[in-house]
C-alpha cells in the first residue's frame, strides 16, 4: 500500500529560525495537503500544493510564515519561518495516494520552539 | 464555515463494552471519512462513506452516513485495549473540496 514519509519525526527549535519539513510519497499524486494539529487540538489545514504551481493557502496562514515547495508529483516541503513558541505543534502532510477522497497522512512532525 | 461537532468528547470504557459516537454537520456533505489517531502518529483511516444511509465495517468497526447527510456515525464492538486514541471524523461537501475535521472523540479502554 502507498506511504507518505515525513521527516523529521520530531525537532525542538530555537524561537527566530525556521524549519523545514520534507514529506515523499511513494506514488505520484495531483496535490499534497499540509496541516498543523495544535497540542489537544483537531487538524486545521494549512495549505494545498500541486505540483508545478503555487500553493493555495487557508484563512490565517500566509506564504511568507509557510512557504511551501512542490518540485515534482512526490514529494513537497513546508517551512515554518521565524518561529515562535505559538508554533510549536505537529505538522503533518497528506495525500489522496490511495484515490479521491481517501486521504492517507504522513506520521507528523512534532515541533516544539523554545 | 463548515464546521463539525463530534460526541462524546470523551468516554472510559471497559474492555469488551460496545462504544458509539457520532458527527453532525451544520451543512451537507458528500463524504465522510473516519480517522484514528495514537500517540505520536498521524491519522490513520478507518472507513470512507460516499452515499446517504450506507453502511461499512471494518473488522469490528461500523460506520454509517446518515441519511440527512449532516451526520455519521462509528460503533466500535468488544472494544480491547489497542482501540484506545482519539478518533476523528471528516467531510466534505463536493468533490474538490477540503475536508473539515471534527474535534475527535478521546477513547480510552479500561482493563
Amino acid at each position: 500500500s502507498a506511504v507518505i514519509s515525513q521527516k523529521p519525526s520530531r525537532d525542538i527549535c530555537q524561537r527566530g529560525t525556521s524549519l523545514t519539513i520534507q514529506c515523499q510519497v511513494d506514488s505520484q499524486v495531483t496535490m499534497m495537503f499540509w496541516y498543523r494539529q495544535q497540542p489537544g487540538q483537531s487538524l486545521t489545514l494549512i495549505a494545498t500544493a500541486n505540483q508545478g504551481s503555487e500553493a493555495t493557502y487557508e484563512s490565517g496562514f500566509v506564504i511568507d510564515k509557510f512557504p511551501i515547495s512542490r518540485p515534482n508529483l512526490t514529494f513537497s516541503t513546508l517551512t515554518v519561518s521565524n518561529m515562535s513558541p505559538e508554533d510549536s505543534s505537529i505538522y503533518l502532510c497528506s495525500a489522496e495516494v490511495l484515490g479521491p477522497g481517501f486521504y492517507t497522512f504522513g506520521s507528523g512532525t512534532r515541533l516544539t520552539v523554545v | 464555515g463548515q464546521q463539525l461537532n463530534q460526541s462524546p468528547q470523551s468516554m472510559f470504557i471497559q474492555e469488551g463494552e460496545d462504544v458509539s459516537m457520532n458527527c453532525t454537520s451544520s451543512s451537507i456533505f458528500n463524504t465522510w471519512l473516519w480517522y484514528k489517531q495514537e500517540p505520536g502518529e498521524g491519522p490513520v483511516l478507518l472507513i470512507a462513506l460516499y452515499k446517504a444511509g450506507e453502511l461499512t465495517s471494518n473488522g469490528r468497526l461500523t460506520a454509517q452516513f446518515g441519511i440527512t447527510r449532516k451526520d455519521s456515525f462509528l460503533n466500535i464492538s468488544a472494544s480491547i485495549p489497542s482501540d484506545v486514541g482519539i478518533y476523528f471524523c471528516a467531510g466534505r461537501g463536493n468533490y474538490g473540496q477540503n475536508f473539515v475535521f471534527g474535534p475527535g472523540t478521546r477513547l480510552s479502554v479500561l482493563p
